[in-house]
């Protein structure tokens, strides 16, 4: 068990839906981090918050956002969904930036 | 433009032997590399580190040799263990530039008994 906890675990949605995924860090980390993992491409780095503020960015789409709240838990919120988005979504949490990120179990979403 | 590769997608390691997982990678800023072990279902687990600055780091049965010049770094199972069984990947990423991970597309690994 790694500590950091994300729920759902399996989301299934139509094209055209929102959603939000949500991610709770290990106790004492403050950054959050945002993965993709499609079949096609690998996991892919989307963004970082570092206590509530955001401090890096991947190849997230304009569809997406995150925020990270005062209790360091994170949101990632996926707009006007497109079957392409269906996905694992992986959330990981460090102390720092140059420690090893912790990675949560996923959230499954499936587009229909 | 894929910056850290795996290229062999599998390995099959009779158990008790040594394993060996490869990266390679192409982006001199990277300065720390990292090893992860997923199994199905569940999130990519932290195995073992290694800065730029060290060309070895060993923890337990993991060890893990870094060849900068080569852009190359190795992961050595000794001795493996069925439960290794799982798919491996290598991250690396530039320290104070978002820290963000880079990954490899990962090897799997199958420990026979």
């Amino acid at each position: 068990d790694s500590g950091v906890t994300q729920t759902p675990k399996h989301l299934i949605t139509a094209t055209g839906q929102r959603v939000t995924l949500r991610c709770s860090p290990r106790s004492g980390d403050l950054s959050v981090y945002w993965y993709q993992q499609s079949l096609d491409q690998g996991l892919q780095f989307l963004i970082q918050y570092y206590n509530g503020e955001e401090r890096a960015k991947g190849n997230i789409l304009e569809r997406f956002s995150a925020q990270q709240f005062p209790d360091l838990h994170s949101e990632l919120n996926l707009s006007s969904l497109e079957l392409g988005d269906s996905a694992l979504y992986f959330c990981a949490s460090s102390i720092r930036g140059d420690q090893p990120q912790h990675f949560g179990d996923g959230t499954r979403l499936s587009i229909l | 433009d894929q910056q850290v590769k795996q290229n062999s997608p599998s390995l099959s390691v009779q158990e008790g032997r040594i394993s060996i997982l490869n990266c390679d990678y192409t982006n001199s800023m990277f300065d720390y590399f990292l090893w992860y072990k997923k199994y199905p279902a569940e999130g990519p687990t932290f195995l073992i580190s290694i800065s730029s600055i060290k060309d070895k780091n060993e923890d337990g049965r993991f060890t893990v040799f870094l060849n900068k010049s080569a852009k190359h770094l190795s992961l050595h199972i000794v001795p493996s263990q069925p439960g290794d069984s799982a798919v491996y990947f290598c991250a690396a990423n530039v320290n104070n530039a978002g820290n963000m991970l880079t990954f490899g597309g990962g090897t799997r690994l199958m420990v026979k008994p």
